[in-house]
């Protein structure tokens, strides 16, 4: 059965940072593309980054870029996202999803963890 | 502001059929994949369709997905009130900002 576990969630100050982690299972963990996607409350679904099989390539909504930063370690079956510089605006609920394929360039996620919330305030 | 546009909000009564739009761009559903999902509430998202208009194992054939052009549509027959959720569609974006995008999300009601 696959699962997708996300942690490091909480209440954080403006301009602080925070690292978040999904711990993966039930697949082959690194034969697979994976994304963060995040949900502000009562709000839609917004992409937040994606990562390739092999970390070869990564990519950043515009809101995030360059100030979060997405990883991955195949041999701990582990999924990252540090965001440094946190605003307001990236409060939400941060989810974990994995993709249909191993590669970068399509937005295909196929199972999701139950989301872990990060709340940015003073 | 979605880069993707669908209604906010469709109605039907059971057993009937209702259809949710999709409207990109060349950029976008244009060129790249859709897929839909179902978010029930207080759940995490599920998916329903991908590559367009193909079921993953275990989605019931009462949901189906097309595409043409820009523009997609998610049909959903013999509606059952256990059907009432959030509507997302999703593709990639390949403009210079390349990424994933989502639509702003179809609330079904099913009277």
């Amino acid at each position: 059965e696959v699962q997708l576990v996300e942690s490091g969630g909480g209440l954080v100050q403006p301009g602080r940072s925070l690292r978040l982690s999904c711990a993966a299972s039930g697949f082959t963990f690194d034969d697979y593309a994976m994304h963060w996607v995040r949900q502000a409350p009562g709000k839609g679904l917004e992409w937040v980054s994606g990562i390739s099989w092999n970390s070869g390539s990564t990519g950043y909504a515009d809101s995030v870029k360059g100030r979060f930063t997405i990883s991955r370690d195949n041999a701990k079956n582990s999924l990252y996202l540090q965001m440094n510089s946190l605003r307001a605006e990236d409060t939400a609920l941060y989810y974990c999803a994995k993709d249909i394929g191993e590669g970068f360039g399509e937005l295909s996620a196929d199972y999701w963890g139950q989301g872990t919330l990060v709340t940015v305030s003073s | 502001q979605s880069v993707l546009t669908q209604p906010p909000s469709v109605s039907a009564a059971p057993g009937q059929k209702v259809t949710i739009s999709c409207s990109g761009s060349s950029s976008n559903i244009g060129n790249n994949y859709v897929s839909w999902y179902q978010q029930l509430p207080g759940t995490a998202p599920k998916l329903l369709i991908y590559d367009n208009n193909k079921r993953p194992s275990g989605i019931p054939d009462r949901f189906s997905g097309s595409k043409s052009g820009t523009s997609a549509t998610l049909g959903i027959t013999g509606l059952q009130t256990g059907d009432e959720a959030d509507y997302y569609c999703g593709t990639w974006d390949s403009s210079l900002s390349a990424g994933g995008v989502f639509g702003g999300g179809t609330k079904l009601t099913v009277l």
